[in-house]
Order: C-alpha cells, then sequence, then structure tokens
C-alpha cells in the first residue's frame, strides 16, 4: 500500500516551454502533498506544500510563477514548470502524506528526470 | 538551529558484513523518525518508522533503527549486507504532527565484493 506514482519519469523539452509534472496517490487520498528538488548527490530541497482545494505554500525562495502547484483532487497534484530554462533542469519528486494524525508518513514518488535544452 | 545530520557522506562495506548508518538530531523534544534509501536515479522508499514506543524498530529489507533519547539518535543497521543495498540513505525527521519532514544530508552506502 501507500504508492506514490509520478509522470512522466524523465522529459526534454525546449527552453522557454511549459511542462507539467503529475503525482498521484494511487491506493489512498492525499490531502497534503509535497514537492522536491534534488540536484545531483545532495539532499532533497522542498519546494512546496500541496494542499487539496487551496493554494499551495512555497518555501522561501522558490517563485511561486514559475512552479505552479495545482492539488486539484485528493489523488493528484500537479507541478508545471513554465518557460523553463536550462538551469530548471533536476529530477523532481513528489510525496504524499498518508497516516492518522501522530501517525503521518510521507510516501514519494519515483522522480521526474527533467532537461531543458 | 534545528537539524538532522548524518555524520558520515559516504561508508564502504564488504558484501555480508554489518552496517551502522549514523543519524543525530537536535530538535528538542522527541521527533518522528524516518529512514528512507535511494537507488540511483529512483525516488524514495521508506524502511522504517518511529513515532513512539519500543525504541527498536523493524524495516524492510532486514533493516533496523534503535532510537536513542540521551543521545538524539536513531541509528540504522543492518547484521549482513547484499549488493542490492548500494544507495544512498537519508534519516528524516517530522518535528510534530502536521509539520514538514527534515531530511538529513544523505549516506551514500557502497558495496564491495
Amino acid at each position: 500500500g501507500a504508492v506514490v506514482s509520478q509522470h512522466p519519469s524523465r522529459v526534454i523539452c525546449k527552453s522557454g516551454t511549459s511542462v507539467k509534472i503529475e503525482c498521484r496517490s494511487l491506493d489512498f487520498q492525499a490531502t497534503t502533498m509535497f514537492w522536491y528538488r534534488q540536484f545531483p548527490k545532495k539532499s532533497l530541497m522542498l519546494m512546496a506544500t500541496s494542499n487539496e482545494g487551496s493554494k499551495a505554500t512555497y518555501e522561501q525562495g522558490v517563485e511561486k510563477d514559475k512552479f505552479l502547484i495545482n492539488h486539484a483532487s485528493l489523488t493528484l497534484s500537479t507541478l508545471t514548470v513554465t518557460s523553463a530554462h536550462p538551469e530548471d533542469s533536476s529530477f523532481y519528486i513528489c510525496s504524499a502524506r498518508w497516516g492518522l494524525s501522530g501517525q503521518e508518513t510521507q510516501y514519494f514518488g519515483p522522480g521526474t528526470r527533467l532537461l531543458v535544452l | 538551529a534545528q537539524s538532522v545530520t548524518q555524520p558520515d557522506i559516504h561508508i564502504t562495506v564488504s558484501e555480508g558484513a554489518s552496517l551502522e548508518l549514523r543519524c543525530n538530531y537536535s530538535y528538542g523534544a522527541t521527533p518522528y523518525l524516518f529512514w528512507y534509501v535511494q537507488s540511483p536515479g529512483q525516488g524514495l522508499q521508506l524502511l522504517l518508522k518511529y513515532f513512539s514506543g519500543d525504541t527498536l524498530v523493524q524495516g524492510i529489507k532486514g533493516f533496523e533503527a534503535e532510537f536513542k533519547r540521551s543521545q538524539s539518535s536513531f541509528n540504522l543497521r543492518k547484521p549482513s549486507v547484499h549488493w542490492s543495498d548500494a544507495a544512498e540513505y537519508f534519516c528524516a525527521v517530522i518535528k510534530a504532527a502536521g509539520n514538514k519532514l527534515t531530511f538529513g544530508g544523505g549516506t551514500r552506502v557502497l558495496v564491495k565484493p
């Protein structure tokens, strides 16, 4: 149980285009999902917290107009990288939180490798 | 500042040998504690977690971790390492219910034949 999927697994796009990444909780409902970015050989950097039915909460330094997050349902959150540039190339990982209060656990998707040319 | 520390950036271990990965946190109260593993190019897989109760926690793939309040530690162990255990391991904590996950810097484990 507690499976999180991401689509696509990898994407190559041209500079200036937008890319949408989907994150789905397959066997549970998640009111809260998270988007991370990971640079090579580094730990995960939290970009934003996505709450179903409300606006995402962005971490300091993350441009909300560049990284659009939509949490349209209890099983789907999307991250759209708008007007992508080569410096946006990275590994993006989502996670979904599940569990009773005091027993909450984050389950992670397999990640999306974005390459902007 | 409140943080999670994994002192070892790299560890090399022989196949069949034991493995211990260190994790320390600096929160005042006991947080919720997790260990995740990441294979190259993959997402994170939950190995085990601690919320309360028995301080020795059993996880998947033969891993266990022990919470030691006096040392603010949550070290991960495996008695006999397999080549497939080569990966990056992350310790993570949640300060309190509803809070965000904070990651340590990770420890890369290399397994030699």
